[in-house]
């Protein structure tokens, strides 16, 4: 399967604070998300970009399909963005591969 | 997300029971998948339906028997479970398979 390697694994912010989320994979895909598990499990789709750029309010994100990594950019960072943000990726089939997660916690 | 929704939302369960968890999804999709979330581990893929038909099958343990009676409905029936099996299991949608997915809340089971 495709690894799906996440960095960095824990982040404490400032709230205010900018922050680089980032996501490298392995082998070549056509699907990519990014999303939010908040404290009570529930996942949120953030982004689907298995290629370019999106904005989304202070949320932005990048994938660079050939060279294998997605950024994912948190600005001005909010309590409320606290919680795991994880990447998936898949390319033909049925098989998508999460990565472990980053855990954000932003402090007052 | 609501498009997604899950029930039971938590479950306890001893290792000798028989319960069910359902899933159903109102975004008109097609594909329907399983996970399980274990402490501190990545989301594992379980299960995938496709157009009602199962189309992935990631090495699960025969005490985890999966249902699609329609595509908008998918059902995950549990029995002889192990203490090792407590984990979050959560439902996903997408349209069709291999495009953006979109979870429910999930279930978190605890086996006793």
């Amino acid at each position: 399967g495709i690894q799906v390697e996440q960095s960095p694994p824990d982040l404490i912010l400032q709230e205010g604070a900018n922050s680089t989320l980032r996501c490298n994979f392995s082998d070549s895909v056509n699907n990519l998300q990014w999303f939010h598990q908040n404290p009570w499990g529930q996942l949120i789709n953030l982004f689907y970009i298995p290629s370019g750029t999106k904005q989304n309010g202070r949320l932005s994100a990048t994938t660079v399909a050939t060279e294998r990594y997605s950024l994912l950019y948190i600005s001005s960072s909010q309590t409320t963005d606290s919680g795991v943000y994880f990447c998936a990726v898949g390319n033909t089939g049925n098989q998508f591969y999460f990565g472990t997660g980053t855990s954000l916690t932003v402090i007052p | 997300e609501t498009g997604v929704t899950q029930t039971p939302r938590h479950l306890v369960m001893g290792m000798t029971n028989k319960k069910s968890l359902k899933c159903e999804q109102h975004l008109g999709h097609n594909a329907m998948y399983w996970y399980k979330q274990s402490a501190k581990k990545p989301l594992e893929l379980m299960f995938v339906y496709n157009f009602k038909e199962q189309t992935e099958n990631n090495s699960v343990p025969s005490r985890f028997s999966p249902e699609c009676p329609n595509s908008s409905h998918l059902f995950l029936h549990l029995h002889t479970l192990q203490p090792e099996d407590s984990a979050l299991y959560l439902c996903a949608s997408s349209q069709p398979t291999g495009n953006e997915q979109y979870f429910g809340p999930g279930t978190r089971l605890t086996v006793t």
